[in-house]
């Protein structure tokens, strides 16, 4: 059984460019979370979604970033208009519901330039 | 709000050394507490877990016990590996108990060497 995948598991942007990053979750799996490990500190949450909706976003930046889960298809995180601060890993982790423990991908790791 | 206070690392062992690292919490209620580890390299991987006072997660050879009365959730294991080498976090549930919406500690850097 494939875990959760995420790509591409290194990205490099320029400051003012776009980032999307994706996460496949477990197969199965309706249940998709992102978080944002900044260096030398824990992961924090950013997003909860299920299957075309938005359950929790209160650890969003309320600019630049969004999030979708759509029916068909990877999870997207998106940054527009990256700058230096947005450099992190960031984690995708999926669970078949709110009550299990979450699975966690490798990590897409964002170098802005 | 709640928050996780877990010790700071590095924390260098040698193989077979009993391993302690500290976890202590802040929160409403008594929300389920997690360890999980994180490999170079990977993803962070669940260890184990306690959803209530008392309880004891184990798993690997690793434990640690929910202790209301100190807000505390130690981790433990009595003879370390170099295998065990890794980032290790203490997590609590956040917002409505939901083990999705977790709220990590800094982590603890561990390196056994042989």
């Amino acid at each position: 059984n494939a875990g959760v995948m995420q790509n591409p598991r290194h990205l490099v942007r320029r400051r003012g460019q776009e980032a999307r990053l994706r996460c496949s979750p477990v197969k199965g799996h309706s249940h998709v979370y992102w978080y944002r490990q900044l260096p030398e500190e824990g992961l924090k949450f950013m997003v909860y979604l299920q299957k075309e909706n938005i359950i929790d976003e209160s650890g969003m930046p309320k600019e630049r970033f969004s999030a979708e889960f759509p029916k068909e298809g990877p999870s997207i995180l998106r940054i527009q208009q990256v700058v230096r601060g947005d450099s992190a890993a960031y984690f995708c982790a999926s669970s078949p519901d709110s009550n299990s423990p979450l699975h966690f991908g490798n990590g897409t790791r964002l170098t802005v330039t | 709000g709640d928050s996780v206070t877990q010790m700071e690392g590095p924390v260098t062992l040698s193989e077979e050394a009993f391993l302690t690292i500290n976890c202590t919490y802040t929160a409403t209620g008594y929300p389920s507490l997690f360890w999980y580890v994180q490999y170079p390299g990977e993803g962070l991987q669940l260890l184990l877990k306690a959803t209530k006072a008392d309880d004891k997660g184990s798993n690997k050879g690793f434990e640690a016990t929910y202790r209301k009365e100190t807000t505390s959730f130690h981790l433990e294991k009595g003879s370390v590996q170099v295998s065990d080498s890794a980032v290790y976090f203490c997590a609590l549930a956040g917002r409505g108990g939901s083990q999705g919406n977790l709220i990590f500690g800094k982590g603890t850097k561990l390196s056994v060497k042989p």
